[in-house]
Order: structure tokens, then C-alpha cells, then sequence
């Protein structure tokens, strides 16, 4: 079974200029989330997809992200514009649907580098 | 208050010692409690869960977690090089999972 997979692994980009990173959580996991760990920072909450709707948005920084996903199944996080403190490594994680809240499987993450 | 709460380190022990990690949480409606581990450069992977009062043992880990004190531990026995790593407590209650700073560990041969 694939695990969660992230794209790209390494970006470096100008400010200004947009990204869009995209994860492909585990089949049959409802549950997406994304997380930025910053150098030398905890790793922070962004947002929760179950299947297709955003249950919680509540750690994304400002409007300049934007999280989408379509059909419930694959995510897509995009900033634009990129600004240098969006510097650090965007995790994806999914879990399948429980009453218990079940583990979260991680992808690689991609490292996100403004200049 | 932070939602989940560890100290950042760096804890260091020396192989074979038995290595203690803690984590706090504010959420007292936080029903899973999740050890994972991050090695540099890489992505969090899960090494324990525990969801009830008490002691939860696989191999050389042992999960700790007290309710009342909202409170949950990971004892780490004989410990090796191979462990040191950053240990991130994850906290979930509801669909929400909140992560800890992550404790780094080094373990000294």
C-alpha cells in the first residue's frame, strides 16, 4: 500500500512568485491535514479536510494559502504570493475516519524555500 | 497556554540509560495521545499511541498517561544512538491532532 506522498520534495522560489504543493494522502483515508514546521519551530497546525470539506482552517497564517480538495482525494496547498517567512518544510498527513481519532500517517514533506 | 506543551531539550543520556520524555496538555477533552518520532530531515513517524489511563509497553517504550494531570510520558529503556531524534507529542481530541515543540534527544555511546 503507497504511504501519503508529497510534490514536490524541494521548492525554491522568488518572493512574489506562487507555489502549489500537493499531497496524495493514503487510500481511504478521509482524514488530510497539513502542517508547516519553520526552522527551529514546532510543528504547527494549517487545516483538516474530511474528504472534501475543510472541518478545521483555523491554523492557516492569512489568505495568501489557499487548500483545496477536490473529489476528496488528493490535496493542494498553494501560497501566492510567496513571502520569505513561508520558508520551511509543509507536512501532509492523513487518517482514516474513527471514533477514536486514529493515527496520522505523514508524507516526506516538502521543503519550501522563498528567496 | 500552548495547547501541548514539551520541553524543547536538548536531553542527553548516555547509551543503555533509560531516557524520559513529557509532555503536557491543556485540552482536558483530548481522548488520543501520540509519541512520534523525527529524524532530521525527515518525516514524523509514529512509534506509540495510547488512548487510556496508565501504562502502554511495546518493546523498549513504554507510554505513560495520566488523565487527571494531562500528562503523557515516553520512557525510553536502554537507550541507543540509533534513538536520538526529536520526539513530538501529539495530542488529539475531536478530528484535530495538536503537535508538541518535540523534545531533541541525543544519547551519548
Amino acid at each position: 500500500e503507497a504511504g501519503v506522498t508529497q510534490f514536490p520534495s524541494h521548492s525554491v522560489i522568488e518572493k512574489g512568485q506562487t507555489v502549489t504543493l500537493r499531497c496524495d494522502p493514503i487510500s481511504g483515508h478521509d482524514n488530510l491535514y497539513w502542517y508547516r514546521r519553520v526552522m527551529g519551530k514546532e510543528i504547527k497546525f494549517l487545516l483538516h479536510f474530511v474528504k472534501e470539506s475543510k472541518q478545521d482552517e483555523s491554523g492557516m497564517p492569512n489568505n495568501r494559502f489557499l487548500a483545496e480538495r477536490t473529489g476528496g482525494t488528493y490535496s493542494t496547498l498553494k501560497v501566492q504570493p510567496a513571502e520569505l517567512e513561508d520558508s520551511g518544510v509543509y507536512f501532509c498527513a492523513s487518517s482514516k475516519q474513527g471514533a477514536l481519532n486514529t493515527e496520522a500517517f505523514f508524507g516526506q514533506g516538502t521543503r519550501l524555500t522563498v528567496v | 497556554q500552548k495547547e501541548v506543551e514539551q520541553n524543547s531539550g536538548p536531553l542527553s543520556v548516555p547509551e543503555g540509560a533509560i531516557a524520559s520524555l513529557n509532555c503536557t496538555y491543556s485540552d482536558r477533552g483530548s481522548q488520543s495521545f501520540f509519541w512520534y518520532r523525527q529524524y532530521s530531515g525527515k518525516s514524523p513517524e509514529l512509534i506509540m499511541f495510547i488512548y487510556s489511563n496508565g501504562d502502554k509497553e511495546d518493546g523498549r517504550f513504554t507510554a505513560q498517561l495520566n488523565k487527571a494531570s494531562q500528562y503523557v510520558s515516553l520512557l525510553i529503556r536502554d537507550s541507543q544512538p540509533s534513538d536520538s531524534a526529536t520526539y513530538l507529542c501529539a495530542v488529539s481530541g475531536g478530528f484535530k491532532t495538536i503537535f508538541g515543540a518535540g523534545t531533541r534527544l541525543f544519547v551519548k555511546a
